[in-house]
């Protein structure tokens, strides 16, 4: 069975301080690792890693993957109150037609 | 700018009344999905439909059926509702067989009495 976890499951932290949230995962023949940013209602989309240590960036966000040791790290430096939100973290593998495997999800809440 | 589209965004149901959540995307997306998300569990997939005119069940298929009515519109039921069938559920579509990223509907919050 395929099994993401996320850590830690909650977090508050000040504005302007850098937060680091986790993502391991036990799935067989994986393909793919994204993450998303859910506020008050849908999901959207951040990232998608699927190579071993290239880094992806997006403003204050950023990703990196590590196949060896499964798992991936979503770093987001100097924090802002627009970045209060969960955040998932999903896996794809490879075998037949490959659904997405969600985490718990990380509550991030950031204060003024 | 639509998206992902589901209908309604809000029910309250009686143990055992039935129900029909719908979703329609208008990406021209082949493949959509019917997740719920219930408090410390994440997103849970219900069903899916690959492609038009195939559906398939996920991890929590019991209590529900899908119809795949066209490339368009993909619409959950709820036979006889559950409290345990209380949940946000999502909609969502993507681009291919199984690659790429999920687009998600704002979900619809049902509580069953």
């Amino acid at each position: 069975e395929d099994k993401v976890v996320q850590s830690p499951l909650s977090l508050v932290v000040h504005e302007g301080d850098t937060v680091t949230l986790n993502c391991s995962y036990e799935v067989t023949n994986f393909r793919s690792l994204l993450w998303y940013k859910q506020e008050k209602k849908a999901p959207t989309f951040l990232f998608m890693l699927t190579s071993s240590g290239i880094e992806k960036k997006s403003g204050r966000l950023s990703s990196i993957l590590d196949k060896k040791e499964l798992f991936s790290i979503l770093n987001i430096t100097a924090t802002q109150t627009g970045d209060s939100a969960i955040y998932l973290c999903a896996v794809r593998t490879k075998s037949g037609y490959s659904t997405l495997t969600f985490g718990k999800g990380t509550m991030l809440l950031v204060s003024p | 700018n639509a998206g992902v589209t589901q209908t309604p965004k809000f029910q309250v149901l009686k143990t055992g009344q039935s129900m029909t959540l719908q979703c329609a995307q208008d990406m021209n997306h082949n493949s959509m999905y019917w997740y719920r998300q219930d408090p410390g569990m994440g997103l849970r997939l219900i069903y899916y439909s690959a492609s038009e005119g195939t559906t398939d069940k996920g991890e929590v298929p019991n209590g529900y059926n899908v119809s795949r009515l066209n490339k368009r519109e993909f619409s959950l039921r709820l036979e006889s509702a559950a409290p345990s069938q209380t949940s946000v559920y999502f909609c969502a579509s993507s681009e291919g067989r199984g690659a790429g990223e999920l687009f998600f509907g704002e979900g619809s919050r049902l509580t069953v009495l």
